[in-house]
C-alpha cells in the first residue's frame, strides 16, 4: 500500500460545478497537510496548507482534514476553465524521515466552458 | 509572498557538458532547500535536502557525485548535473521552506541533452 493514494483521474467537469478531490494516507505521523496546483510545465504553486484535522476555506477553495479517517479533501466551487491543471495533495510529518514531502500521484482536472 | 525564483527555464545542451541549476528564495530565508526531478505525468521525486552551509542529504539511487548540490546561503541552492548525457533529460525543480512552514516551489528548469 502506498503512503498517500490519490485517484489517478483524469476528471471532466463543466464550468461553474462543484469539484471534490480526495487523498487517502497510511502513515498517521502525518501532520500537515497541503494541496498544490501544478500546470502544464511549470512548478506547484501552494493553494492550500492545513496543520492537523479541520476545514480552511480560501476563496473558492476548501480544504479538509479528518485524522482519524486519514483522508483529506479539496473543494473547489463555481469552478473554472482557469482552474484547468492537475492538483497534487501532499504531506508530512515532524521529524526525520516523516518531515520528508510525500505526494500523492496528481489528478488532472479539465474545466469545460 | 514567498516567492522561488529557478533560472534557467530550459536549457538544451550537449550530452557530456555540465549544467548548473540555480534556485534562490526572493523573498524570505530558506532553512531547507529541495530538489526534485519529474517524469511526464508523474508526481514529483524528491532527489536531494539541503541545509545551509551543510552537507545535502541524497535519497537513495541519486548519485551524489552526478547530481552536485551546493547551498551556500540561506536563499541560494545550486544543482549542477555533471556530464549530462540524454537520460539526465527531464524536469528539475526546487523547493524551499522555512522551519515547519510549506514548501513553495519554483517554476522548474527543462533539461534536454542532445
Amino acid at each position: 500500500q502506498k503512503e498517500v493514494e490519490q485517484d489517478p483521474g483524469p476528471l471532466s467537469v463543466p464550468e461553474g460545478a462543484i469539484v471534490s478531490l480526495n487523498c487517502t494516507y497510511s502513515n498517521s505521523a502525518f501532520q500537515y497537510f497541503m494541496w498544490y496546483r501544478q500546470y502544464s510545465r511549470k512548478g506547484p504553486e501552494l493553494l492550500m496548507y492545513t496543520y492537523s484535522s479541520g476545514n480552511k476555506e480560501d476563496g473558492r477553495f476548501t480544504a479538509q482534514v479528518d485524522k482519524s479517517s486519514k483522508y483529506i479533501s479539496l473543494f473547489i466551487r463555481d469552478s473554472q476553465p482557469s482552474d484547468s491543471a492537475t492538483y497534487l495533495c501532499a504531506m508530512r510529518g515532524r521529524s526525520g524521515a516523516n518531515s520528508k514531502l510525500t505526494f500523492g500521484k496528481g489528478i488532472t482536472l479539465s474545466v469545460r466552458p | 509572498g514567498a516567492v522561488v525564483s529557478q533560472h534557467p527555464s530550459w536549457v538544451i545542451c550537449k550530452s557530456g557538458t555540465s549544467v548548473k541549476i540555480e534556485c534562490r528564495s526572493l523573498d524570505f530565508q530558506a532553512t531547507t532547500m529541495f530538489w526534485y526531478r519529474q517524469f511526464p505525468k508523474q508526481s514529483l521525486m524528491l532527489m536531494a535536502t539541503s541545509n545551509e552551509g551543510s552537507k545535502a542529504t541524497y535519497e537513495q539511487g541519486v548519485e551524489k557525485d552526478k547530481f552536485l548540490i551546493n547551498h551556500a546561503s540561506l536563499t541560494l541552492s545550486t544543482l549542477t548535473v555533471t556530464s549530462a548525457h540524454p537520460e539526465d533529460s527531464s524536469f528539475y525543480i526546487c523547493s524551499a521552506r522555512v522551519g515547519e512552514q510549506p514548501q513553495h516551489f519554483g517554476d522548474g528548469t527543462r533539461l534536454s541533452i542532445l
